[in-house]
C-alpha cells in the first residue's frame, strides 16, 4: 500500500519569500512517481511538477522545485519568490508501479496563504 | 481545448435518488479515474479503469458503480444516494507510462439532502 503524509495543514508566507511544503511517502515499490498539484479556490486541479524515483536530479519547473530525498522518503515542494496567486491548497501525490501503477494516491493537502 | 469534461458541475439529490456523473476525455488516454474530495481528506480514489473494458475498485468504492463506455467515456453512478456521498467528484485521465501528471476535470459538486 502507498501512503502520502503532509503534516502541515496550513502555511503562511510573505510575498516574495520562499516556502517549503513538506511531503513524505511510503511505498514498497522500487519504481514510483511523485507529483505536486495546486488547487486554487476555484477548485480545479493544476499539475505543478513531477519526480521519478530514478531521476538523479531534483525536478524544477519555473518557480517550483522538488526537493527529493529518496533515503528519507521525502518529496518537498519549494516555491521561490511567492506570489499572491500562489495562495491555494497544495497536494502531494504518488503513483506506484506494478499493480498500483495506475493509481494516484494523494496526501490530505496543505493550505498555503501568501500575505502581501 | 483538449481535456477532461465532467457533467454536471453541480447537483442536489434527495436521499435515495440515483444519478450518473458523466466524464469524457479527448486526449486518447487509456486510463481513467473517479476521485472524491472531502474537506481534510484529500482526494480518494473511488474506481478506476486502466484501459477500455476494465474497471477496478479504489479506496472508497462502496455505494458507487462505474461504466467504461468506450475509450473516451467513464461514468460514475450512485444508485441510492446518501448524505455521506456529499462531496466534490473529480474525473481524471492519464497514460500509464506518461511522465507527468494526470489531467483532471473541473469537478462536480454533489449535495445529498
Amino acid at each position: 500500500a502507498q501512503k502520502i503524509t503532509q503534516t502541515q495543514p496550513g502555511m503562511f508566507v510573505q510575498e516574495k519569500e520562499a516556502v517549503t511544503l513538506d511531503c513524505t511517502y511510503d511505498t514498497s515499490d522500487q519504481s514510483y512517481g511523485l507529483f505536486w498539484y495546486k488547487q486554487p479556490s476555484s477548485g480545479e486541479m493544476i499539475f505543478l511538477i513531477y519526480q521519478g524515483s530514478y531521476d538523479e536530479q531534483n525536478a524544477t519547473e519555473g518557480r517550483y522545485s522538488l526537493n527529493f530525498q529518496k533515503a528519507r522518503k521525502s518529496a518537498n515542494l519549494v516555491i521561490s519568490a511567492s506570489q499572491l496567486g500562489d495562495s491555494a491548497m497544495y497536494f502531494c501525490a504518488m503513483r506506484g508501479s506494478g499493480g498500483s501503477n495506475y493509481k494516484l494516491t494523494f496526501g490530505k493537502g496543505t493550505l498555503l496563504t501568501v500575505n502581501p | 481545448n483538449a481535456g477532461v469534461t465532467q457533467t454536471p458541475k453541480f447537483q442536489v439529490l434527495k436521499t435515495g435518488q440515483s444519478m450518473t456523473l458523466q466524464c469524457a476525455q479527448d486526449m486518447n488516454h487509456n486510463s481513467m479515474y473517479w476521485y472524491r474530495q472531502d474537506p481534510g481528506m484529500g482526494l480518494r480514489l473511488i474506481y478506476y479503469s486502466a484501459s477500455e473494458g476494465t474497471t477496478d475498485k479504489g479506496e472508497v468504492p462502496n455505494g458507487y458503480n462505474v461504466s467504461r463506455l468506450n475509450k473516451r467515456e467513464f461514468s460514475l453512478r450512485l444508485e441510492s444516494a446518501a448524505p455521506s456521498q456529499t462531496s466534490v467528484y473529480f474525473c481524471a485521465s492519464s497514460e500509464v507510462l506518461q511522465v507527468g501528471g494526470y489531467t483532471f476535470g473541473s469537478g462536480t459538486r454533489l449535495t445529498v439532502v
